[in-house]
């Protein structure tokens, strides 16, 4: 199975690009790179997915380089309430939640 | 609201005893998965159902075990339970669930089961 790693914790400011990297570098070709949020006590919400390039929505931007073997996942000007825990995942069978990135937004 | 349901929201019980964690998929969902995720822990893949039969399996315990029903809702049920066992169990339903790529998981509101 495909391994995710990425940074444990990071910390930013009100009003700020947060850029947070995920390396994956045995992605499978048919995987697709998937973007989760979770708040304390609640369940992980999807934020973005993509194959490859660029994939933007209303609430961030992912970029993958062409070997895919890493993707950035970009949050616009970040506000307290960003502050949570960021999965990157990979598709496919037995969906393998790593640590996550803890993202402390600070006033 | 991510559509997906989880019940009961809470649940406390007693070690050596046995409880059904119950979930409900989106509307058309035929995937159903749980996880396990212990206080500050991530989040465990225990298993997944796909249209009423098993898909793929995790870091599921012996003493754990669960069903998708032909109305694709799923329960989970905990038995022999632990002290180790207490944490949030949340449900995730997706359209396929098929190992496409492409998944993507909708999580329910979770529920936490403290064992005394």
């Amino acid at each position: 199975l495909a391994k995710t790693t990425q940074p444990i914790s990071m910390d930013s400011y009100e009003g700020q690009e947060v850029n947070i990297t995920c390396s994956h570098n045995n992605i499978a070709t048919n995987d697709y790179i998937t973007w989760y949020q979770q708040f304390p006590s609640q369940g992980p919400r999807f934020i973005i997915q993509g194959y490859k390039t660029k994939v933007t929505n209303e609430v961030a931007s992912l970029f993958i380089p062409a070997d895919r073997k890493s993707s950035t996942l970009s949050l616009p000007r970040v506000s307290l309430s960003d502050t949570a825990v960021y999965y990157c995942l990979l598709g496919g069978f037995k969906t393998i939640f790593g640590a996550g990135t803890r993202l402390f937004v600070k006033a | 609201d991510s559509g997906v349901t989880q019940t009961p929201k809470h649940l406390i019980t007693a070690t050596g005893q046995r409880v059904t964690l119950r979930c409900s998929p989106r509307s058309g969902d035929l995937s159903v998965y749980w996880y396990q995720q212990s206080l500050d822990q991530g989040l465990q893949f225990l298993i997944q159902y796909y249209n009423g039969e098993e898909r793929a399996k995790g870091n599921i315990l012996e003493r754990f075990s669960a069903q998708q029903f032909p109305d694709l809702h799923s329960e989970l049920n905990l038995s022999s339970l632990e002290l180790g066992d207490s944490a949030l169990y949340f449900c995730a339903s997706s359209v396929v669930g098929g190992g496409q790529g492409q998944e993507t998981q909708y999580f329910g509101p979770g529920t936490r089961l403290l064992v005394l």
